[in-house]
């Protein structure tokens, strides 16, 4: 079974700051990688996702990731962060052959301050 | 084209309860998906419906079973409830394969008592 890990569970950076978040899984095969985010009392909403080709992905709001195959990783970053980035960042890989739903990480709790 | 969307929204049952909760995906949407959100665990995958039928199924105890019906919409069931049931309960649509992006909604709190 695949399995996937979020580094850092609280980070809390000032507005201006650049972001990056931490996502390795361990599923070897194909796998396509998704990065959702829950601002608070929202709905949990794709940020960017990565099937295949380039493997630096552009998603809303400024966030990109950089898919890296050899390290099993899918960070997420940001150059400056905005206030309205508070909000809870998931990372979820999914195999590409696709016998489960997605498997989400713990997450991890954003909370830029002004 | 409206969103996925779950009722009721909170829910309080007490231990042995059994609770029915309904999701109505995305309009054309047929893929319709369960998870389990808690504080210890976080995001954990419940079942998958198609086209009626359940196509994955998570690591979760018989107690909780789903179904899905010929206009997508979706219930999930819970029998004989437990206090470590409580949980935010999401429902999420996509449209045919599973590389799709999944939509999710609101969400149900179910708290167990």
């Amino acid at each position: 079974a695949q399995s996937v890990s979020q580094h850092n569970h609280h980070v809390i950076l000032s507005e201006a700051a650049s972001l990056e978040l931490g996502c390795n899984y361990s599923y070897g095969g194909t796998v396509n990688l998704f990065w959702y985010v829950q601002y608070p009392g929202q709905h949990l909403q794709l940020l960017l996702k990565y099937f295949s080709g380039d493997p630096l992905v552009k998603g809303i709001k400024g966030f990109e990731a950089e898919f890296i195959k050899s390290k099993f990783s899918f960070n997420l970053r940001k150059p400056s962060v905005q206030w309205s980035d508070t909000a809870e960042y998931f990372c979820a890989p999914h195999s590409g052959g696709g016998a489960d739903g997605l498997t989400f990480g713990k997450g991890t709790h954003l909370i830029i301050q002004p | 084209k409206a969103g996925v969307t779950q009722t009721p929204r909170y829910l309080i049952k007490t231990r042995g309860q059994q609770v029915t909760l309904s999701c109505s995906p995305i309009s054309g949407h047929r893929s319709v998906s369960w998870y389990q959100q808690t504080p210890g665990q976080g995001l954990q995958f419940l079942f998958e419906y198609f086209s009626e039928t359940q196509r994955n199924k998570g690591n979760f105890p018989g107690r909780f079973s789903g179904r899905q019906f010929s206009n997508s919409r979706s219930e999930m069931n819970v029998s004989t409830l437990e206090l470590g049931d409580s949980a935010l309960y999401l429902c999420a649509s996509s449209t045919r394969t599973r590389l799709e992006t999944q939509y999710f909604g609101p969400g149900t709190r179910l708290l167990v008592l």
